[in-house]
């Protein structure tokens, strides 16, 4: 499996509810990032963690890293319509170059 | 503070055709990737440059795809003699310091 995997692959939920999609990766990192795609769109940034960070927010995302398990979390509260899109994570390996390895992304469906 | 812009949106072409693709990094950021995402697919790395070098293209097809930043103007990234399989977004992303890369909308390249 690559690196900066994302499940689950498909998430539908009802508008309200909280969303909660993970990430998994192999190697070493110094950051990793979290965007989200609308249908045919481009990539929005949402929020990096450092590798030394274990937990940030940014209005209603709440993104967590566990270096130890090299896993992460993103969460979206109080989902809206408007949060459905791809979510996709991706990390830059510790001592390699500055490219983004992303997984396969989470498609959310959030239901009005 | 315009964001990173891409050109064009959507370019057709013909089996066999070039196709250039441009992208305009932010203001004030002197890093460049470029990145190709297939339907259904997450972004998967092409090259990063930066002003005049090509710093890691360890993701780019050997045959066909060059890419270049010059000192003055976009980065474009070429390919040559298009296939049916070059069918895909592609995306740019620049940054300022190596940290946090913030994407372009893609240009959308289809081979008839």
């Amino acid at each position: 499996s690559q690196q900066g995997e994302e499940d689950p692959q498909a998430l539908s939920i009802q508008e309200g509810e909280n969303a909660t999609m993970n990430c998994s990766y192999k190697t070493s990192i110094n950051n990793l990032q979290w965007y989200r795609q609308n249908s045919g769109r481009g990539l929005v940034h949402l929020i990096l963690i450092r590798s030394n960070e274990r937990e940030k927010h940014s209005g209603r995302l709440r993104v967590t890293l566990d270096t130890s398990k090299k896993s992460s979390s993103l969460l979206i509260t109080a989902s809206r319509a408007a949060d459905t899109a791809s979510y996709f994570c991706a990390t830059d390996a510790q001592g390699g170059s500055e490219k983004l390895v992303f997984g396969k992304g989470t498609k959310l469906t959030v239901n009005p | 503070n315009a964001g990173v812009m891409q050109n064009p949106r959507h370019l057709v072409r013909r089996r066999g055709q070039e196709a250039r693709l441009r992208c305009s990094p932010m203001k004030g950021h002197s890093h460049v990737y470029w990145y190709r995402q297939l339907p259904e697919e997450g972004l998967k790395f092409m090259v990063y440059l930066q002003k005049e070098n090509i710093i890691d293209e360890s993701g780019m097809p050997k045959e066909r795809f060059s890419a270049e930043f010059p000192k003055e103007g976009p980065s474009i990234l070429r390919i040559q003699q298009v296939v049916r399989g070059d069918s895909a977004a592609y995306f740019c992303a620049s940054s300022r310091d190596r940290v946090g890369q913030y994407f372009g909308p893609g240009t959308r390249l289809t081979v008839t």
